[in-house]
Order: structure tokens, then C-alpha cells, then sequence
């Protein structure tokens, strides 16, 4: 079965920690995985994406096909990351987006 | 600019009364989705299209419709709201060939009485 965890709904890290959100995958070929941030009362846009390898907003997530994990990585949190983060993926079968059910990221001063 | 637009942003109703949330793009894309977004549940994909006259069952699809007459427009309908219906709504698409991005709209808060 296709599916998206992220194993925790809430995160709290103090300003200046590293940050690690927790991302594992099932899918039976070769996924594209995303993260998706959403800002309080906005609307969720796309952080990054494994193909394009980017580092944005000082986030990076590297694609582990072995442990089946897409977990996104920043080394110094800012109050500004605090945010709802959803683990995405989309097949190669089909069109759909599975999301996971998010994680609240809440950045401590 | 491209863009996925929803309306109303906000909408308070009874229950029963019929309602219609619409949703628009501008970038031509083919795959056009709706979701629900309720604390703890995370997004929850209520119907799906992937062509104009092509629609199909999401995770949710209990309590709603879709059409997608146009490529542009994917509504959503609410023949007989209940309360519990009350959420967060997205509207998304992206294209269809490919791995790419999927475009938000900004969301319809509706409360269901």
C-alpha cells in the first residue's frame, strides 16, 4: 500500500538547535517525494523536492531508498520555521499525491 | 500569475442547504484535486480529476461532489451540508505528465450549523 508517516504531530525545538523531521515512505517503484510547508492561515506551498536536490530556506532532505525516509534537515532552527510541514509522495503509476498527516513545527525562543 | 484561486474564502451555513465551493487554475494543468484539512487528520483528499469528464473518489468523498466540466474549473458541492463537514478546504492541481509541483489555492474555512 502507498503511505506517508511522519511519526510526530509536534515537534518543539529551541532557536538555533537543529531541526530533523521525520518522513518514511511505502511504495513499490520510484516515488518522487516532497515537503510542503504551510505558514499559519496560508496556504501550503512547496519547500523542496528530492529531485531537484535544492537547499531552501537552509532545509535540506536527502532521499535514503533503503530505509525508505525523505526526513528534512536544517542545522540551526529561526523562529520564522515555525510551521506545519507535510511529507508528500507521487507515484509513477498513478497522478495522486499522498500526503502524510503533517508535523507542527513550533520554534522555542 | 499563475495561480489556483478559491470562493468563497470563508463561508458559514445551516445544515442542508446546498452549497457550491468554487475552484479555478490558470496553468493549464490537467490534475486538479480537492482536500480537507482538520486538526490532527492532516490533509485528507476528498475527489480527484485528472481530465476534464474524468473525477474519481479521493480518501473522503462521503457528503460531496465534484464536476469538471472545463480544465480550468474543479467545484465542489455540498448537496446537504452536516456539521460535520466544518473545515479547512484546498483546492490544488498540477500537471499530469511528470513529477510535478502541485499548486495550493488558498483555502475556504466553511462552518456547517
Amino acid at each position: 500500500a502507498q503511505r506517508v508517516t511522519q511519526p510526530e504531530k509536534l515537534l518543539s525545538v529551541f532557536k538555533g538547535a537543529p531541526v530533523e523531521l521525520k518522513c518514511n515512505y511505502s511504495y513499490s517503484g520510484s516515488p518522487e517525494l516532497f515537503w510542503y510547508v504551510q505558514y499559519s492561515r496560508q496556504r501550503l506551498q512547496l519547500l523542496l523536492r528530492h529531485i531537484s536536490r535544492e537547499s531552501i530556506k537552509g532545509f535540506t532532505a536527502d532521499l535514503n531508498k533503503g530505509e525508505t525516509s525523505f526526513h528534512l534537515k536544517k542545522p540551526f532552527a529561526q523562529e520564522e520555521d515555525s510551521a506545519m510541514y507535510y511529507c508528500a509522495l507521487s507515484g509513477n503509476r498513478d497522478d495522486k499525491i499522498i500526503f502524510g498527516k503533517g508535523t507542527r513545527l513550533h520554534i522555542l525562543p | 500569475e499563475a495561480q489556483v484561486t478559491q470562493n468563497p474564502r470563508y463561508l458559514i451555513t445551516v445544515t442542508g442547504k446546498k452549497l457550491t465551493v468554487t475552484c479555478s487554475q490558470n496553468m493549464n494543468h490537467e490534475y486538479m484535486s480537492w482536500y480537507r484539512q482538520d486538526p490532527g487528520l492532516g490533509l485528507r483528499q476528498i475527489y480527484y480529476s485528472m481530465n476534464v469528464e474524468v473525477t474519481d473518489k479521493g480518501d473522503v468523498p462521503e457528503g460531496y461532489k465534484v464536476s469538471r466540466k472545463e480544465k480550468r474549473n474543479f467545484p465542489l458541492i455540498l448537496e446537504s451540508p452536516s456539521p460535520n463537514q466544518t473545515s479547512l478546504y484546498f483546492c490544488a492541481s498540477r500537471p499530469r505528465t511528470g513529477f510535478g509541483e502541485q499548486y495550493f489555492g488558498p483555502g475556504t474555512r466553511l462552518t456547517v450549523t
